[in-house]
């Protein structure tokens, strides 16, 4: 079993839509859970950083961490074709190597 | 925008030739990472270093040595390339101490070993 697991999409979505993204892990000691975005031909980019359990809101993201599920997920409300992307779920315990999700690549359909 | 490089973009090279990868980083972080990363899977580390002189070698089994003389540089050598090589490459850094959290990565290296 792997350490991260995570809906391997692709997914399409009309514009407009609400995301549902989700990974679940296997190590209770994770403490500090992340996503990151990966354009195209690009580097991933930190989007949303929680630690522990609980609700963070930026905006459109909305990324939430249940740590009695070992479950995390992040929410786009009012997807737009920018945000077409693959999305990466990253995870980590205190001074450990980031742990890092396959990936599910989104496209917004305008 | 992150201040961390990595060059060339894009390589493509003969098997058996010597290559390497160049990663520097503007940010004075002392942690630095490179990563393998295969469509539709995870990334996958392959070497770390916590500073100057320190290299460690991550999960994944590599072929692959990296060195780090100066902090702002961490170059990964591949001395004789063969097609399983083919991947892209991700460096990385973050800051120093144990409540860093969030990863800076370059723009990738795509290699192509025909």
């Amino acid at each position: 079993q792997k350490e991260v697991e995570q809906d391997p999409g692709p997914l399409s979505v009309p514009e407009g839509a609400i995301v549902s993204l989700n990974c679940t892990y296997s190590n209770s000691a994770f403490q500090y859970f992340m996503w990151y975005r990966q354009y195209s031909r690009k580097g991933p980019e930190l989007l949303m950083y929680t630690y522990s359990s609980g609700n963070k809101e930026d905006g459109r993201f909305t990324a939430q961490v249940d740590k009695s599920s070992k479950y995390i997920s992040l929410f786009i409300r009012d997807s737009q074709p920018s945000d077409s992307a693959t999305y990466l779920c990253a995870m980590r315990n205190y001074g450990q190597n980031f742990v890092f999700g396959p990936g599910t690549r989104l496209s917004v359909l305008p | 925008e992150a201040d961390i490089y990595q060059t060339p973009r894009y390589l493509v090279i003969g098997t058996g030739k010597k290559i390497t990868l160049e990663c520097s980083q503007t940010m004075g972080h002392d942690k630095m990472y490179w990563y393998q990363q295969d469509p539709g899977m995870e990334l996958h580390l392959i070497h770390y270093s916590y500073g100057v002189n320190s290299t460690e070698k991550g999960d994944l089994s590599s072929e692959s040595t990296v060195s780090r003389i100066r902090t702002e540089h961490f170059p990964l050598t591949l001395e004789s390339a063969r097609p399983s090589h083919t991947s892209q490459y991700l460096c990385a850094s973050t800051p120093g101490g144990q409540l860093n959290t969030e990863a800076f990565f370059g723009q990738g290296t795509r290699l192509t070993v025909v």
